[in-house]
């Protein structure tokens, strides 16, 4: 069955503090990796697919990273505007769009 | 370039019953996707339609349905609503085509609250 698992669950960090999140997943053929971030009582923002293990992209102070079995995203020197839930899906190589989603890591950047 | 809209933002609704959500994907988009976001389940793919044909459902009862027209807009409708359909109902739209194109993008969701 396909999965998504994200670790840690919640992430506290000061602010320039870096460090990474995971994403690990089983599917059967991968067609993408995506991540996005959500603000609450908003809808996911896009931010990254990965299509291939080796495959890096960075965007701002986030960079994301894919190997067979997981996902990095790594935040380098984060601001208070970086807090939000960063949520990992991906999707199968069946001819449809439907993303599997993680159940996100809550991240909290304190000044 | 106009995102994903949904309508409406907020609905309230009491049990039994029924509710219809609307989407209108990002110009040029063939492929909506439906999903519910709950604090307890996260995300969850409802459907996905492509041209007019539903392409992938997921694991939800047979109250959950939803349409495609052909200018792409989307809806979906719940039937007789449960306490437990309160959620965040978020609608996304793609390209459907393959590579690039299969990146999906969300609208800021319709909070449906079920008394």
């Amino acid at each position: 069955e396909d999965q998504v698992t994200q670790s840690p669950e919640a992430l506290r960090l000061q602010e320039g503090e870096s460090s990474s999140l995971n994403c690990s997943y089983t599917v059967s053929g991968l067609r993408g990796l995506f991540w996005y971030r959500q603000d609450p009582g908003k809808g996911p923002e896009f931010l990254f697919t990965l299509y291939s293990a080796g495959e890096e992209k960075e965007k701002e102070r986030l960079k994301a990273t894919l190997t067979k079995k997981e996902s990095f995203l790594h935040i380098t020197a984060p601001k208070p505007e970086d807090s939000a839930t960063y949520l990992c899906a991906v999707q199968a190589l069946n001819n449809t769009d439907k993303l599997i989603f993680g159940t996100g890591t809550r991240l909290q950047v304190f000044p | 370039k106009a995102g994903v809209t949904q309508t409406p933002r907020y609905l309230i609704k009491t049990r039994g019953q029924q509710v219809t959500l609307s989407c209108s994907p990002i110009s040029g988009h063939r492929s909506v996707s439906w999903y519910q976001q709950t604090p307890g389940q996260g995300l969850q793919f409802l459907f996905e339609y492509f041209s007019e044909t539903q392409r992938n459902k997921g694991n939800f009862p047979g109250r959950f349905s939803g349409r495609q027209f052909s200018n792409s807009r989307s809806e979906m409708n719940v039937s007789t609503l449960e306490l437990g359909d309160s959620a965040l109902y978020l609608c996304a739209s793609s390209g459907g085509a393959g590579g690039s194109y299969n990146e999906q993008f969300f609208g800021p969701g319709t909070r449906l609250t079920v008394l």
